[in-house]
């Protein structure tokens, strides 16, 4: 089956470092890749849809200069916390859209700390 | 715009009782949908989907009807397990731009042995 892996699993930081988060589909090809944000005990939101080869899309209220987010190629998306602060504490989830039957498939996610 | 509502949580079961999660959504035209679980800790897992009208997707024990005169896709087991415990989120997949999935809110069922 599909697979998306998502790395690390958890990060600690301190405030005002920036964290990167890799997402890889391991045996499909993506072109459009997703980042999700889910708080405690919520659903998950969407962040930003992200396109191989052009800018991301941010959904409204998303800071895009906060979360930088590169699709370089058609396996691996990453998504960049800058200047983090206690805030962007979070479960961040990346899908991947495997190019040959149309689905999303999910990373494990990223739960990142912010001292 | 697209829409998923499904039963708020939690729902507290013993082991081997019925479940159902209630799921209705709001789409135009033919929706794809689907059930993730969520397991403590982890990211989201398809647990089953249907793409058309009357299809049932099943797996793992779990089923789901795609009943498109009442817009719904009820998630049902009939024994369910400890190890069922899990966040459940249903969600559709339309036919607008980007055909993006659009999530439930999620409904948390825990287990009793």
């Amino acid at each position: 089956g599909a697979v998306v892996s998502q790395h690390p699993s958890w990060v600690i930081c301190k405030s005002g470092t920036s964290v990167k988060i890799e997402c890889r589909s391991l045996d499909f090809q993506a072109t459009t890749m997703f980042w999700y944000r889910q708080f405690p005990k919520q659903s998950l939101m969407l962040m930003a849809t992200s396109n191989e080869g052009s800018k991301a899309t941010y959904e409204q209220g998303v800071e895009k200069d906060k979360f930088l987010i590169n699709h370089a190629s058609l396996t691996l998306s990453t998504l960049t916390v800058t200047s983090a602060h206690p805030e962007d504490s979070s479960f961040y989830i990346c899908s991947a859209r495997d190019l040959g039957d149309g689905f999303q498939y999910f990373g494990a996610g990223t739960r990142l700390s912010v001292l | 715009g697209n829409s998923v509502t499904q039963m708020e949580g939690p729902v507290t079961l013993s082991e081997e009782a019925f479940l159902t999660i209630n799921c209705t959504y709001t789409a135009t035209g033919y929706p794809s949908l689907f059930w993730y679980v969520q397991y403590p800790g982890e990211g989201l897992q398809l647990l089953l989907k249907a793409t058309k009208a009357d299809d049932k997707g099943s797996n793992k024990g779990f089923e789901a009807t795609y009943r498109k005169e009442t817009t719904s896709f009820h998630l049902e087991k009939g024994s369910v397990q400890v190890s069922d415990s899990a966040v459940y989120f249903c969600a559709l997949r339309g036919h607008n731009a980007g055909n993006m999935l659009t999530f439930g809110g999620g409904t948390r069922l825990m287990v009793k042995p």
